[in-house]
């Protein structure tokens, strides 16, 4: 079964509109991470906004927010009033077990992304 | 602060070849990892260093990839003898490692394959 599901191969929205990009997650561990990355068509993975398992509140930076609804195990991605500059690729990822020790394997695991296309 | 470094940017070569990629992480970053995201994919991690040790390497195809991270910098992947389906950007990232936290992947710019 996928563990990071992103329904949305491709949007186009219109400048200064908002947009949720979705995201549904599996997974059976109570200890989880979930991140957000944005990769422009030059290719290297920006971080956007991360949302932990045992956060109360929805996570926010700047223009993105992060709509997390624990029960229905969905991590959606609001970017307000979209740029030009918005458009790219977007990747929904999770990191299963927060509590480290040691050193365990922590490493993240990506849904196949939304193209997103701000038009003028 | 200078982000993760990677080279080449592009490479391209014919199948049955060999290849190497390298990335230089943060500096302080004691956690290096190698992802490969195959076109229309998200990226699939292959390899994780804890400093100069492997932490999960369960995905990596072992009969024809390795990687090293000698003294707990910088690492290098490489690729003998290389498949078509081997064609992929290469992704390097780093983390701090702390006890708790977000601990956010930080990536670098990538490495294209291309297996002709």
């Amino acid at each position: 079964a996928q563990k990071i599901t992103q329904t949305q191969p491709g949007m186009f929205v219109q400048e200064k509109e908002a947009v949720t990009l979705d995201c549904t997650y599996d997974t059976s561990d109570p200890s989880y991470g979930l991140f957000w990355y944005k990769q422009p068509s030059s290719g290297e993975m920006i971080f956007l906004i991360y949302q932990g398992s045992y956060d109360q509140q929805n996570a926010t930076e700047g223009r993105y927010s992060l709509n997390f609804q624990k029960a229905r195990k969905s991590a959606n991605l609001v970017i307000s009033a979209s740029q030009l500059g918005d458009s790219a690729m977007y990747f929904c990822a999770m990191r299963e077990g927060l509590e480290y020790s040691g050193g365990g394997a922590d490493g993240l695991t990506f849904g196949k992304g939304t193209h997103l296309i701000i038009q003028p | 602060e200078a982000g993760v470094a990677q080279s080449p940017r592009y490479k391209i070569i014919e199948k049955r070849q060999s290849v190497a990629f390298w990335c230089n992480p943060i500096s302080g970053h004691a956690t290096l990892y190698w992802y490969q995201q195959i076109l229309g994919q998200g990226p699939k991690l292959l390899i994780q260093f804890q400093n100069n040790g492997v932490v999960d390497d369960s995905q990596l195809p072992k009969d024809r990839f390795s990687a090293e991270r000698l003294k707990g910098v910088d690492s290098t992947l490489k690729i003998q003898p290389a498949k078509l389906e081997d064609s992929a950007v290469y992704l390097c990232a780093s983390s701090l490692r702390k006890l708790a936290g977000t601990d956010t992947q930080y990536f670098g710019p990538g490495t294209r394959l291309t297996v002709l």
